[in-house]
């Protein structure tokens, strides 16, 4: 079975602060990765996926297969990445949807 | 700018009801969806289909229907709406694009309230 793993639902940082968060996910197989975001208010918007291997907004994520996981990263928080984030998963078993964690709220403080 | 509409941001209903919940994408996307979101859960898929007249059951599909007669087109339907239906659900639409990746388009959210 898949499954996607975000351990943490809060992760409060100060602005300019490194932030790092953590995505873990359960495939047999080869995944698609992607980190959705969504901003207050805002309709759930695609930041990244690991095939595109690109940096927005600052953020960063690698995927290693290894470890399983798909940490998102940006080295100095803006209060403006304040916001829900979601790691997702798709692969071959799942047809075409997407598999959600459950998501981590980051709160960037001044 | 591509679009996917929910014709309903914000409905109230009551227990035993029956509920429509409309979708429409206007990017020709084949694949659509629909998940419920909820605090500390995150985005569980109910129903999602691939093509006109086609659905696939997701993780929770129970207490639920979907329709897609128009391929622009996604109902989700609650034929006797419950409590624990109370929900933010979200649309989404997709197209693989050309390196294989399956990005979601999402909607703006109707959010459902039970009583």
């Amino acid at each position: 079975a898949q499954r996607v793993t975000q351990p943490e639902k809060l992760l409060s940082v100060f602005k300019g602060a490194p932030v790092e968060l953590k995505c873990n996910y359960s495939y047999s197989g080869s995944p698609e990765l992607f980190w959705y975001v969504q901003y207050s208010r805002q309709r759930l918007q695609l930041l990244l996926r690991h095939i595109s291997r690109e940096s927005i907004k600052g953020f960063t994520a690698d995927l290693n297969k290894g470890e399983t996981s798909f940490h998102l990263k940006k080295p100095f928080a803006q209060e403006e990445d304040s916001a829900m984030y979601y790691c997702a998963l798709s692969g071959p078993n799942s047809g075409y949807a997407l598999n959600f964690g459950k998501g981590t709220s980051l709160l960037v403080t001044p | 700018d591509v679009k996917v509409t929910q014709s309903s941001r914000y409905l109230v209903k009551r227990t035993g009801e029956k509920v429509f919940l409309e979708c429409v994408q206007d990017m020709d996307h084949e694949n659509m969806f629909w998940y419920r979101q909820d605090p500390g859960l995150g985005l569980r898929l109910i129903y999602f289909s691939y093509d006109v007249k086609m659905k696939e059951k997701g993780d929770i599909p129970e207490g639920y229907s979907v329709s897609r007669e128009k391929k622009e087109r996604f109902s989700l339907i609650l034929e006797s709406a419950s409590t624990n239906q109370t929900s933010m659900y979200l649309c989404a639409s997709s197209r693989p694009d050309t390196s294989g990746a399956n990005v979601l388009t999402f909607g703006a959210g109707s959010r459902l309230t039970v009583l």
